[in-house]
C-alpha cells in the first residue's frame, strides 16, 4: 500500500501569509495527486488534481506542484476562509489520503 | 442543484448490519464512477469502495473486503453500501463521493456524510 505523509500536522499563520504544505508518498505516484480542503463539520472539497491542475471555481491563490514522491500545496495571501484542514490524496493505486494539515490562525 | 445525499446511518451492535444509501441529483448519475469514503478522528480519511458507472469495475479497501458490498441503481440515481459483520473500528462518518471523470479519483462531489456508530 502507498502511504502518504503530510507535514506539518498543524500550521499557524496570519491573514495575508503565504503557506506551504508538503505531502510525501512512500513510492512514486507520478502526478496522480489531489489536494482537498475540509472545514469543520463539512465534506472535503477538491482543490487541485493531477498535482497542479486547479479545479474549476477554486481561487488562483491555491497552487500545487511536484511529481514522483514529493508534492506541495501553496496558498498565497491566506484568506479567512482558508483556515481549514488540508488533505493530499494519491490515486496512482486507487486512493490513499494523507493524515491532514490543519491551518490555524496565529 | 448537483448533489449527493447519504442516508441510513445509525447505531448498530458489533456483528450487525446496516445499509447506507446515497441519492444523487442534478447530474447524469449513470455516467459516473461512485465511491464510499469514511472518516474517523483517529484514522482520518479512508477510501472504502468504488463502483464504475456500468458496474464492470468494483474495488474494496482491504479493511472491508468480504464484509461490505457496494451496488447502484442507475434508474433511480442511487448508490448503496451494504455493511455486514460490523466492527467497532467501522465507526465513522461515511461519505458518498463522485469521481471527477473516468474510473479513478479525484472526487469532485461529496455528500454531507452520515454517521455510523458500532457499539454494544
Amino acid at each position: 500500500d502507498i502511504q502518504m505523509t503530510q507535514s506539518p500536522s498543524t500550521l499557524s499563520a496570519s491573514v495575508g501569509d503565504r503557506v506551504t504544505i508538503t505531502c510525501r508518498a512512500s513510492q512514486s505516484i507520478s502526478d496522480w495527486l489531489a489536494w482537498y480542503q475540509q472545514r469543520p463539520g463539512k465534506a472535503p472539497k477538491l482543490l487541485i488534481y493531477k498535482a497542479s491542475i486547479l479545479e474549476s471555481g477554486v481561487p488562483s491563490r491555491f497552487s500545487g506542484s511536484g511529481s514522483g514522491t514529493e508534492f506541495t500545496l501553496a496558498i498565497s495571501g491566506l484568506q479567512p476562509d482558508d483556515f481549514a484542514t488540508y488533505y493530499c490524496q494519491q490515486y496512482n493505486s486507487y486512493a490513499t489520503f494523507g493524515q491532514g494539515t490543519k491551518v490555524e490562525i496565529k | 442543484e448537483v448533489q449527493v445525499v447519504e442516508s441510513g446511518g445509525g447505531l448498530v451492535k458489533p456483528g450487525g448490519s446496516l445499509r447506507l444509501s446515497c441519492a444523487a441529483s442534478g447530474f447524469t448519475f449513470s455516467s459516473y464512477t461512485m465511491n464510499w469514503v469514511r472518516q474517523t478522528p483517529g484514522k482520518g480519511l479512508e477510501w472504502v469502495s468504488s463502483l464504475s458507472s456500468s458496474t464492470n469495475y468494483i474495488y474494496y479497501a482491504d479493511s472491508v473486503k468480504g464484509r461490505f458490498t457496494i451496488s447502484r441503481d442507475n434508474a433511480n440515481n442511487s448508490l448503496y453500501l451494504q455493511m455486514n459483520s460490523l466492527r467497532v473500528e467501522d465507526t465513522a462518518v461515511y461519505y458518498c463521493a463522485r469521481v471527477r471523470g473516468g474510473l479513478r479519483p479525484p472526487f469532485d462531489l461529496w455528500g454531507q456524510g452520515i454517521l455510523v456508530t458500532v457499539s454494544s
